[in-house]
This record gives C-alpha cells, sequence and structure tokens, in this order.
C-alpha cells in the first residue's frame, strides 16, 4: 500500500541532544512538509520541500533542521537549539506543491527526559 | 487570508446524520473551501474540498452556500469512528504550505 511512514512512534530526547524524525513515502510525491502540533493546539508549519534539494522554512522552522536528498525522505532533526520540543510531530506530502490535498503520517511523539 | 470560524466542539448520536458548520465570510471567489479530520494521536485525513458546487464522496458531502460564505460537512450516518477533531480550511493562494489547520471542531460520537 502506497502511504507515508513516520518512526519512531514515541522518541525521547536528553538536554543537549539532537534528534532525528524519520519520514519515508511511496506516492511518487514531489512535496513534502513537516508539521508540529502542540496539545489541543492545531498544525504549525516547520519545513516544507517541494522538490528533492530544495526546501523552505515555514513558520516555526528555529532549532529545526532538514533535508531531502531524495524523493522519497524528508527528515527532521530537532536540535537541541529547540528549547521547548515536546510535541506530536507530523509529516505530510503532496503530489506537488500547488496540490492543497495533504496525505499525512500517523506522527511521532517526542517528549524530553 | 480567508479565515474560518467553527464550532469548538459538537455532539451527535450514533447512526445519525452530523452536520458540521463553518463560516468563511471572507473567501474570494477562486479559493477552494477544504475539510480534513484528525482522529486522536493520528496525522489528519482528506476528506473533501469544493469550490461552488456541492460535493459528495465516500466520505462524506459538503454543502457550500450560494454566497459561499458558509459551509457545511455532512457525515451520513456517524459512527464512533468518526469522533475526531474536523479542520475547515480556505488556502489563501495555491500551495499546500498555505493550508492552516487552526483549532476546528471537536465531534464526538455517541452510541
Amino acid at each position: 500500500d502506497g502511504g507515508i511512514t513516520q518512526s519512531p512512534k514515541y522518541l525521547f530526547r536528553k538536554e543537549g541532544q539532537n534528534v532525528t524524525l524519520s519520514c519515508e513515502q511511496n506516492l511518487n510525491h514531489d512535496a513534502m512538509y513537516w508539521y508540529r502540533q502542540d496539545p489541543g493546539q492545531g498544525l504549525r508549519l516547520i519545513y516544507y520541500s517541494q522538490i528533492v534539494n530544495d526546501f523552505q522554512k515555514g513558520d516555526i522552522a528555529e532549532g529545526y533542521s532538514v533535508s531531502r536528498e531524495k524523493k522519497e525522505s524528508f527528515p527532521l532533526t530537532v536540535t537541541s537549539a529547540q528549547k521547548n520540543p515536546t510535541a506530536f510531530y507530523l509529516c505530510a506530502s503532496s503530489m506537488d506543491q500547488g496540490e492543497e490535498k495533504l496525505f499525512f503520517g500517523s506522527g511521532t511523539q517526542l517528549s524530553v527526559l | 487570508d480567508a479565515k474560518t470560524t467553527q464550532p469548538t466542539s459538537m455532539d451527535c448520536a450514533e447512526g445519525r446524520a452530523a452536520n458540521l458548520p463553518c463560516n468563511h465570510s471572507t473567501i474570494s471567489g477562486n479559493e477552494y473551501v477544504y475539510w480534513y479530520r484528525q482522529i486522536h494521536s493520528q496525522g489528519p485525513q482528506y476528506i473533501i474540498h469544493g469550490l461552488k458546487n456541492n460535493e459528495t464522496n465516500e466520505m462524506a458531502s459538503l454543502i457550500i452556500t450560494e454566497d459561499r460564505k458558509s459551509s457545511t460537512l455532512i457525515l451520513p450516518h456517524a459512527t464512533l469512528r468518526d469522533t475526531a477533531v474536523y479542520y475547515c480550511i480556505v488556502p489563501p493562494i495555491q500551495g499546500a504550505q498555505k493550508l492552516v489547520f487552526g483549532q476546528g471542531t471537536r465531534l464526538t460520537i455517541n452510541p
């Protein structure tokens, strides 16, 4: 089945540690996105990528980094500069940047130890 | 931006039709209305979208008023699995990075 796979489901970060969240899609979509969701809140855009080797900052990019070396993969690194990383992280993709029908992964819950 | 307004929460009995309203009074002529839902601890799921005409798919129906200032998402026979947060979104310009997932409506389907 085609879809988006996020791993791990749960992740714990120690103080001062960088952690990387995985996002893989086999939908052959050009565009991919990362969102952050805090409890009881909506989604906020962290980064998005319209095509391989290109990505743009979203509304809350500080303390995060991404790469897009392959069409299928868009990993998100939560750096030690992100002082409040505890949140639910969601990855999504769309056929292209102009397509507003998004397909989401099942999310990664990141917590700080 | 075409801001949307939705009720914070709604309840519906299982087997009945769930009607979720959304106001978007500042919508412009070429802006679509999108609906997504998010079941607890999962990623959002696309439901339906429309421009002017009513739309129906296997999940739901979307009714858009003639002046396009409001719309209603209809789940014709709600089940317990339809309990979720429903987001009504009007992207200002074409581009998925402009989708704003606000607070949405928390729909609870009661047995």
